[in-house]
């Protein structure tokens, strides 16, 4: 089965750092980019990072440049988000998300949640 | 301000039509494949339309998708309650080298 499994989510104070994760399972994990995106309480979807394949190219939103760093273990079959100088702002659901082609996003993890609050 | 833009919610009757409209630009829309998202309650997005009007396995075809110039649409027939969900449009901005979305629209089957 294809699978996406996000983890490392939890309650962080302003100005603190947390570091997600992304399991895949059932496919070929080094041969897909792979994006995170975000979602605020009741609010849209934001897309936050891109990575290709192998990881050559990263792209990010502007509301995260300089901040996140986002990375993947293609051995370990594993994405990553490193999330540092956290705002408010960045309490959301992230989930992780394959890339197939023509830029559709096309296998989703069930999200983890971020929560930066004092 | 979302990027793509969406009616915020559309409603319709069970067994009735509706659709969605979602605006961009050359640098998206006008240039890349649309993708269309369904988020039911609680749950997370599934693709449900990709590269403009194909549908992956397991999307009923009362769903189908267009494309015109910046524009694209979303249509759903037959109405069911289990189509009530949030719809996001999504694609490339060249531009801005970065995914975008559309605000999302709730869809309320009466």
């Amino acid at each position: 089965e294809v699978q996406l499994v996000e983890s490392g989510g939890g309650l962080v104070q302003p100005g603190g750092s947390l570091r997600l994760s992304c399991a895949a399972s059932g496919f070929s994990f080094s041969s897909y980019s792979m994006n995170w995106v975000r979602q605020a309480p009741g609010k849209g979807l934001e897309w936050v990072s891109s990575i290709s394949y192998s990881g050559s190219y990263i792209f990010y939103a502007e509301s995260v440049k300089g901040r996140f760093t986002m990375s993947r273990d293609n051995a370990q079959n594993s994405l990553y988000l490193q999330m540092n100088s956290l705002r408010a702002e960045d309490t959301a659901v992230y989930y992780c998300a394959r890339a197939g082609d023509g830029s559709r996003l096309d296998i989703w993890g069930q999200g983890t949640m971020v929560t930066v609050s004092s | 301000q979302s990027v793509l833009t969406q009616p915020p919610s559309v409603s319709a009757a069970p067994g009735q039509k509706v659709t969605i409209s979602c605006s961009g630009s050359s640098s998206n829309i006008g240039n890349n494949y649309v993708s269309w998202y369904q988020q039911l309650p609680g749950t997370a997005p599934k693709l449900l339309i990709y590269e403009n009007n194909k549908r992956p396995s397991g999307t009923p075809d009362r769903f189908s998708g267009s494309k015109s110039g910046t524009s694209a649409t979303l249509g759903i027939t037959g109405l069911q309650t289990g189509d009530e969900a949030d719809y996001y449009c999504g694609t490339w901005d060249s531009s801005l080298s970065a995914v975008v979305f559309g605000g999302g629209t709730k869809l309320t089957v009466l």
